[in-house]
């Protein structure tokens, strides 16, 4: 099955930590996205990634990290230096950057930050 | 970043009635998604739309791309308790591959 997967679904982890968030396509999407989700809140882009070796900050990124060596997969790191990490992070992809495409979402991973 | 204007921002309705809801942008897009999250889920894409003025079905769900292309709206209709949940809008802007979102409209179906 095609798709998108991200692990854990949930993620605890003691303030100060640096955490890493799992994103894995096999959709063969050159495009890759960061989000974060407040209650009752819309999605925020953190960064996002339109080709391997390549990323770009989004309107959050601050607190956060990534990496895109693989086109299949694109990790982010909270670090400690993010100040209210409790949040539900959603990871996406899309077609090629140059074409109109269609985005699609992974299931989430909620990190709980005590 | 850019703001989408989405409304309402919740709806309560009987099911078997029709459901309309609306975004708006400041800016001219290429591409309008539309997607439908349940709680604790990642979105679920429900339609996308590429033409200024293009009108799209999926089962009981229309949407349609504004002429402006600075809009778009979404029409449930005869609506289920299933329907139940969080409906977003997505707009992607002309010269990038990067994607704007509404603020969500929350919807509740009473049986």
């Amino acid at each position: 099955d095609g798709g998108i997967t991200q692990s854990p679904k949930y993620l605890f982890r003691k303030e100060g930590q640096n955490v890493t968030l799992s994103c894995e396509q096999n959709l063969n999407h050159d495009a890759m996205y960061w989000y974060r989700q407040d209650p009752g809140q819309g999605l925020r882009l953190i960064y996002y990634s339109q080709i391997v070796n390549d990323f770009q900050k989004g309107d959050i990124a601050e607190g956060y990290s990534v990496s895109r060596e693989k086109k299949e997969s694109f990790p982010l790191t909270v670090t400690s230096a993010q100040k209210n990490p409790t949040a539900f992070y959603l990871c996406a992809s899309s077609t090629e950057w140059r074409e109109q495409g269609e985005q699609f979402f992974g299931p989430g991973t909620r990190l709980t930050v005590l | 970043g850019q703001q989408l204007n989405q409304s309402p921002q919740s709806m309560f309705i009987q099911e078997g009635e029709d459901v309309s809801m609306n975004c708006t942008s400041s800016s001219i897009f290429n591409t309008w998604l539309w997607y439908k999250q349940d709680p604790g889920e990642g979105p679920v894409l429900l339609i996308a739309l590429y033409k200024a003025g293009e009108l799209t079905s999926n089962g009981r769900l229309t949407a349609q791309f504004g002429i402006t292309r600075k809009d778009s709206f979404l029409n449930i209709s005869a609506s289920i308790p299933s329907d139940v949940g969080i409906y977003f809008c997505a707009g992607q802007v002309s010269y990038g591959n990067q994607f704007y979102f509404g603020t969500g409209t929350s919807l509740t179906v009473i049986p």
